[in-house]
């Protein structure tokens, strides 16, 4: 088993770019999640998903789009990159909720200039 | 509204003594807990979880943490220190975020350092 894998791992982009995160889990879990991290500032939760073809947001989704067509993937997606979203970007899953563990994956570095 | 709460931003130790991370929280229910560990340039792993069964929960690595209510507290430890556990360590609350959905609320990090 893969687990949970993410793709890029590191991307560049322009201010105003547009880009999208893949994430992919073999584990057949519910629910999926995209987070943030930032520097001194733990995780924080964009947006995520308790099954195929449901999306809701997080604490920080402004900015984000997500989808979530198939079960084992959940997309991110920036419409126009903004130096502020320079972060790096983690995808979960997890079978359930609240007592469930969350299984994460490896990360993308991203860099808006 | 839950948060929690990570006492230290950086614990420094010695290999082969004793690790304390605290960490504390604040909920409107009974809350379920979580240690997550992130090493450099990796992703996170769960350490262990409290979910309202017994207060003293081990987990890998030789990590426990005890729940304690009436301090709002979930602190880390270990007796004995490697220098593979340097690290960084997240303290997680799940909470209902609208609706059902039991989300994570993460402190923000304490970076373990492990001198030899």
């Amino acid at each position: 088993n893969a687990g949970v894998t993410q793709t890029p791992k590191f991307r560049v982009l322009k201010t105003g770019q547009s880009m999208t995160l893949l994430c992919a889990q073999d584990m057949n879990h519910e629910y999926m999640y995209w987070y943030r991290q930032d520097p001194g500032m733990g995780l924080r939760l964009i947006h995520y998903s308790v099954g195929e073809g449901t999306t809701a947001k997080g604490e920080v989704p402004d900015g984000y789009n997500v989808s979530r067509l198939k079960k084992q993937n959940f997309l991110l997606g920036l419409e126009s990159a903004a130096p502020s979203q320079t972060s790096v970007y983690f995808c979960a899953s997890s079978r359930g909720a609240n007592q469930e563990t969350q299984y994460f994956g490896p990360g993308t570095r991203l860099l808006v200039l | 509204a839950q948060s929690v709460t990570q006492l230290d931003s950086h614990v420094s130790v010695s290999e082969g003594t004793p690790v304390l991370l605290r960490c504390n929280y604040s909920s409107s229910y009974s809350p379920s807990l979580f240690w997550y560990v992130q090493h450099p340039n990796k992703g996170l792993q769960l350490l262990l979880k409290y979910t309202s069964a017994a207060t003293l929960v081990k987990g890998i690595n030789g990590f426990e943490a005890e729940f304690k209510k009436s301090e709002t507290s979930f602190h880390l430890t270990k007796p004995s220190a490697h220098m593979s556990d340097a690290a960084e360590y997240f303290c997680v609350v799940s909470v209902r975020y609208g609706g059902s959905q039991g989300n994570l609320i993460f402190g923000k990090g304490t970076k373990l350092s492990v001198k030899p």
